[in-house]
């Protein structure tokens, strides 16, 4: 079993959709908790960053951490065709020098 | 955010020789900068983790003789790909740390032929 788990999609939704992405993690030490968006053939591109559970919103986007469950959830609002990309999610513990990444969810928004 | 840029954005060269990559933290000091490798349709493998002033720390089954990193100052490392081969053809891209958040470069495509 991976140290994060991610499903990979493709998600396709409608331009102004409310797209829910999210991530299940098995290592309690995990945290911090980044979303990344990752544009094709671009570096990825960090998105929200969040320390313990809890929701964090910006703009479009918000964060959600629940420890409790090991689940973290990115949602998107009124979606955009230019938010097409993959996301990825990533965590990191407090000892840890390291990122631990998801898999990633290839996300398709339609005009 | 923190800005990450790495030079050459896409090269191409002939098996046998050797590249180097550069990556730059504008507006900051990274003391930890990472090397990744990314495959098509695939997610970021972790190469190397590097520390200003002393020697990467890479991860299993990455030759470090191959991939040569220097991390010389607190805004620049490289990564060097020696004898390349057409199998170490593969989007590099950097990453520097900022605290707990990390911010990567827009990465570099090799093309070995």
């Amino acid at each position: 079993q991976k140290e994060v788990e991610q499903d990979p999609g493709p998600l396709s939704v409608p331009e102004g959709a409310i797209v829910s992405l999210n991530c299940t993690y098995s290592n309690s030490a995990f945290q911090y908790f980044m979303w990344y968006r990752q544009y094709s053939r671009k570096g990825p591109e960090l998105l929200m960053y969040t320390y313990s559970s809890g929701n964090k919103e910006d703009g479009r986007f918000t964060a959600q951490v629940d420890k409790s469950s090991k689940y973290i959830s990115l949602f998107i609002r009124d979606s955009q065709p230019s938010d097409s990309a993959t996301y990825l999610c990533a965590m990191k513990s407090n000892a840890g020098n390291m990122l631990t990444f998801g898999g990633g969810t290839r996300l398709m928004v339609k005009p | 955010g923190a800005v990450v840029s790495q030079h050459p954005s896409w090269v191409i060269c002939k098996s046998g020789t050797s590249v180097k990559i550069e990556c730059r933290s504008l507006d900051f000091q990274a003391t930890t900068m990472f090397w990744y490798r990314q495959f098509p349709k695939q997610s970021l493998m972790l190469m190397a983790t590097s520390n200003e002033g002393s020697k990467a720390t890479y991860e299993q089954g990455v030759e470090k003789d191959k991939f040569l990193i220097n991390h010389a100052s607190l805004t620049l490392s490289t990564l060097t790909v020696t004898s390349a081969h057409p199998e170490d053809s593969s989007f590099y891209i950097c990453s520097a740390r900022v605290s707990n958040e990390q911010f990567f470069g827009p990465g570099t495509r090799l093309t070995v032929l």
